[in-house]
């Protein structure tokens, strides 16, 4: 059975600080992992990852995956109010079965 | 483009009762699904398609059946509802190849009573 697991559940930090947000993940056949930021609706799209230590950054926001360890992780750096939100991490493995979300990482960042 | 919409945005049903959450999407997806998400759960794959005509089932498909009739719609219905399908519900879509990201609809949030 698939699994995907992050890591902390919850998290509150203070605005300007820096963050790290962990997956890691046990799945048959890895296609792909993606990271989505999801504010009381619908996820929205962050990042996609297919390939070990290639980074990819958006802003303040980068994210970076592992293959060998599998696992992968999530940096937000100079946070703002804004980012506060739950960080669901998924993996897309063979076949057309979906996508596998861990938990989710409750994020809060005060002023 | 609308992107995937959903109907309707809230639903309040008694036990037993039947309904149907619609989704569609105009962006010619051949990849639909539909997730379940409940506190503490992550999202969880209920349903999903490759194509018109083809449907399968994901991890909890018990309760619920789908039909994919045409490329853009991608209905969900609940044959006799249970408290235990209080959740809400996102359908999603990605294009026809596998290192695509999908696209989730606003949702839907159903409580059944």
């Amino acid at each position: 059975e698939d699994k995907v697991v992050q890591s902390p559940l919850s998290l509150v930090v203070h605005e300007g600080d820096t963050v790290t947000l962990n997956c890691s993940y046990e799945v048959t056949n890895f296609r792909s992992l993606l990271w989505y930021k999801q504010e009381k609706k619908a996820p929205t799209f962050l990042f996609m990852l297919t390939s070990s230590g290639i980074e990819k950054k958006s802003g303040r926001l980068s994210s970076i995956l592992d293959k060998k360890e599998l696992f992968s992780i999530l940096n937000i750096t100079a946070t703002q109010t804004g980012d506060s939100a739950v960080y669901l991490c998924a993996v897309e493995a063979g076949g057309a079965d979906g996508l596998t979300f861990g938990k989710g990482t409750h994020l809060i960042i005060q002023p | 483009n609308a992107g995937v919409t959903q109907t309707p945005k809230f639903q309040v049903l008694k036990t037993g009762q039947s309904m149907t959450l619609q989704c569609a999407q105009d962006m010619n997806h051949e990849y639909m699904s539909w997730y379940r998400q409940d506190p503490g759960m992550g999202l969880r794959l209920i349903h999903y398609s490759v194509g018109a005509g083809i449907t399968d089932q994901g991890e909890v498909p018990n309760g619920y059946n789908v039909s994919r009739s045409t490329t853009e719609d991608f209905p969900l219905r609940l044959l006799s509802a249970a408290p235990s399908q209080t959740s809400v519900y996102f359908c999603a879509s990605k294009g026809g190849t596998s290192y695509n990201e999908q696209f989730f609809g606003p949702g839907t949030r159903l409580t059944v009573l």
